[in-house]
């Protein structure tokens, strides 16, 4: 069974500059997450959808951050304008909806 | 303010004897808690998972062990491997199991020393 693909793996980008990440869940898996993963910190949920339904995105920076999630299969997250602070890991999940999700390994922003 | 809490950032432990990782939890409402394992430039790995309903999941050498009333869990693995080098994220849920998001732990970085 092929794993959760994103890409990029790595992006440099200069504050106020736009960049979207890419995320294919596991085929099947109806529930997709996308984490931020600060250095030192653990991962916090942005945005979860089920199929193609927003479920929860309570930490959302919906200022500048947006995602979508298409046909209920790929989804994109997107930050626009890019802060310094946004400089982490963005790392999509999916899941079957057991508790249990299954991470891809992520996309590695610097925000210069 | 965190609701899953990892006190211990970092973790010694010499190949083959135990390794015990805990965690605390402060939402009452948290049913549902895993451990992720984290190398570097790869995403978090799911190892064992237990429900609020138990107190103990065993698979192989990872057991992990929940006690309720003092909303703490801990994981132990026996005996610890080289392989085993990592970061250890603690994670909870209050969705019963299901498709809730995870709320994590900053995590411990257990070193195994040969």
């Amino acid at each position: 069974e092929a794993g959760v693909a994103q890409s990029p793996r790595y992006k440099i980008i200069e504050k106020r500059q736009s960049v979207a990440f890419w995320c294919n869940p596991i085929s099947g898996h109806a529930t997709l997450y996308w984490y931020q993963q600060i250095l030192g910190q653990g991962p916090k949920l942005l945005i979860q959808f089920q199929n193609n339904g927003v479920v929860d995105d309570s930490q959302l920076p919906k200022d500048r951050f947006s995602a979508e999630r298409l046909k209920g299969v790929d989804s994109t997250l997107k930050i626009q304008p890019a802060k310094l602070e946004d400089s982490a890991v963005y790392l999509c999940a999916s899941s079957r909806g057991q508790g249990k999700l299954f991470f891809g390994s992520g996309t590695q922003l610097s925000v210069l | 303010d965190q609701q899953v809490k990892q006190n211990s950032p970092s973790l010694s432990v010499q190949e083959g004897r135990i390794s015990i990782l805990n965690c605390d939890y402060t939402n009452s409402m948290f049913d549902y808690f895993l451990w992720y394992k984290k190398y570097p430039a790869e995403g978090p790995t799911f190892l064992i998972s237990i429900s609020s309903i138990k107190d103990k999941n065993e698979d192989g050498r990872f057991t992990v062990f929940l006690n309720k009333s003092a909303k703490h869990l801990s994981l132990h693995i026996v005996p610890s491997q080289p392989g085993d080098s990592a970061v250890y994220f603690c994670a909870a849920s209050d969705g019963g199991g299901g498709a809730d998001g995870l709320t994590f732990g900053k995590g411990t970085h257990l070193i195994i020393q040969p």
